[in-house]
C-alpha cells in the first residue's frame, strides 16, 4: 500500500519554463514534507519541506505548496535550468520515518 | 549530504557470502537511518538507530538482516548469506534530532551492493 504516490514517472520541461512535480499522500498523519533530488549513483539531496502549518514554502527558484483537503503537494521549479534534470522524490512523515514516493524523472531541455 | 559517509561505494558479493555496510553520520548527529532502492523502485525505509539502541526496524527483512549503530565507530548493516535479490543501493541517512519531529535527514552518497 503505497502512502506516498507520485505519479509521473517522467517529466520534460523547455528550459525557463516552469516545471511543477506532483505528489499525493493518503495517510493523514503526515505533518511534515520533504522534496528530494537525485542523480544517477549519487544519495538524495534534500531540497526544500513543509511542515502541516504552512501551505507554501519558497526558497529561490523552488517552492513547494501543500493542500492539506486534498492531500496533494507540488514541488514548482521557475525557471527551470538543465541542472535541474534529475530523479525528484517525494517523502512525508508524521510519527513514523519518512515514506519516499517511487520518483519523477525531470528532463529540463537546453 | 556530503557529511554522511558510506563505505564501500560498490560492494560484489557471491550468493551465500556476506556483506557489511558501514555509515558514519554527519558530524553532531546521532541518529542513524538506512534505506534500500531497488530498481526502478523508491526508497524503502529499513532501519532508524540511534547509539547502541535499534529504535525502529519495521522495515527490516526478518531473517539475514542486522544493523547496528555502537557506541564508538560506525553504523553497520549486515546482510548475511546475500541473495541475488538484495542486489540494490543502500543509502544511509542522519539527523541531529528524530526526524518525525520535523527535522530533515541527510543521506549519504550510497553503497551499491551487486550480487553474482
Amino acid at each position: 500500500d503505497q502512502q506516498v504516490k507520485q505519479n509521473s514517472p517522467s517529466l520534460s520541461v523547455q528550459e525557463g519554463r516552469i516545471s511543477i512535480l506532483n505528489c499525493d499522500y493518503t495517510n493523514s498523519m503526515f505533518d511534515y514534507f520533504l522534496w528530494y533530488k537525485k542523480y544517477p549513483a549519487e544519495g538524495p539531496t534534500f531540497l526544500i519541506s513543509i511542515s502541516s502549518i504552512k501551505d507554501k514554502n519558497e526558497d529561490g527558484r523552488f517552492t513547494v505548496f501543500l493542500n492539506k483537503s486534498a492531500k496533494h503537494l507540488s514541488l514548482h521549479i521557475v525557471p527551470s535550468q538543465p541542472g535541474d534534470s534529475a530523479v525528484y522524490f517525494c517523502a512525508a512523515s508524521g510519527n513514523t520515518p519518512l515514506v519516499f514516493g517511487k520518483g519523477t524523472r525531470l528532463s529540463v531541455i537546453a | 549530504n556530503a557529511g554522511v559517509m558510506q563505505n564501500p561505494r560498490h560492494l560484489v558479493r557471491r550468493r551465500g557470502q556476506e556483506a557489511r555496510l558501514r555509515c558514519s553520520p554527519m558530524k553532531g548527529h546521532s541518529h542513524v537511518y538506512w534505506y534500500r532502492q531497488l530498481p526502478e523502485e523508491g526508497l524503502k525505509f529499513m532501519v532508524y538507530l540511534q547509539k547502541e539502541n535499534i529504535i525502529d526496524e519495521s522495515g527490516m527483512p526478518k531473517e539475514r538482516f542486522s544493523a547496528e549503530f555502537p557506541k564508538e565507530g560506525p553504523s553497520i548493516l549486515r546482510i548475511q548469506q546475500v541473495v541475488r535479490g538484495d542486489s540494490a543501493a543502500y543509502f544511509c541517512a542522519s539527523s541531529g534530532q528524530q526526524h518525525i519531529s520535523g527535522n530533515t535527514i541527510y543521506f549519504g552518497e550510497g553503497s551499491w551492493l551487486t550480487v553474482v
